[in-house]
């Protein structure tokens, strides 16, 4: 399968605990996406990476939320210090890029649960 | 106000229907548009770009009016199989995508 793969599917974790996250992108795609959704929502942008680069990171993201893409392939999102309002299903997305007509294409998420 | 709204629904449509969404946004800089589906519990899937001169694909047809910062998406003889989300996205020329929460359609037989 050569898609973009997100792993794991599902975290359960309790509060105040790390958690990270790992997105495969699809191999040539230079732009990885991350994003958060929640039931009845479209999927909320967190950050972007062009390449290596971190390009962009949502005002809404808090201190509590990193993310890498340290060789410009796979990347990683760490959430600390989780909370009951983190549930949600965690979407990672790729896409050629840059320009901006580029399609991007979805895994299929991390569906995280907060207890 | 949300930078991308959409009517929510949800529209529900007998097999054969015409059925039309849309979408506005407020950032005037935006550059390109798409329309994504999602299915229930699957991720989104592009099914189509927007383009200002409007562009069709079959039995969808998509607008932008940049004036009013409107898009639209028609949906012709809806079968079954059109039943999902569908999600209205902005992007803006650095790049970053923002989603409207979508609009569910039922096609009923």
């Amino acid at each position: 399968d050569t898609g973009v793969s997100q792993n794991p599917r599902h975290k359960i974790t309790k509060r105040g605990q790390n958690v990270t996250f790992r997105c495969d992108p699809i191999s040539e795609h230079n732009r990885l996406y991350w994003y958060r959704q929640t039931l009845g929502q479209g999927p909320e942008f967190l950050t972007y990476f062009q390449n290596e680069a971190q390009l962009e990171k949502s005002r809404l993201l808090s201190d509590r939320f990193s993310a890498e893409r340290p060789k410009g392939s796979f990347s990683t999102l760490e959430i600390q210090r989780t909370e009951q309002g983190d549930s949600a299903m965690y979407l990672c997305a790729s896409s050629l890029g840059p320009g901006l007509s580029n399609e991007q294409f979805f895994g299929p998420g991390t569906r995280l649960t907060v207890l | 106000r949300k930078e991308v709204e959409q009517d929510p629904g949800p529209f529900n449509v007998p097999e054969g229907a015409t059925v039309a969404f849309n979408c506005t946004y407020s950032n005037s800089a935006s550059q390109s548009f798409f329309w994504y589906r999602q299915d229930c519990r699957k991720e989104p899937k592009l099914l189509m770009s927007v383009y200002s001169s409007g562009n069709e694909d079959g039995r969808f047809t998509a607008q932008l009016n940049r004036a009013s910062q409107y898009i639209s998406l028609l949906i012709r003889d809806s079968k079954l199989s059109d039943s999902a989300t569908y999600l209205c996205v902005v992007n803006s020329d650095a790049g970053k995508s923002t989603f409207g929460d979508g609009t569910t359609l039922t096609v009923k037989p």
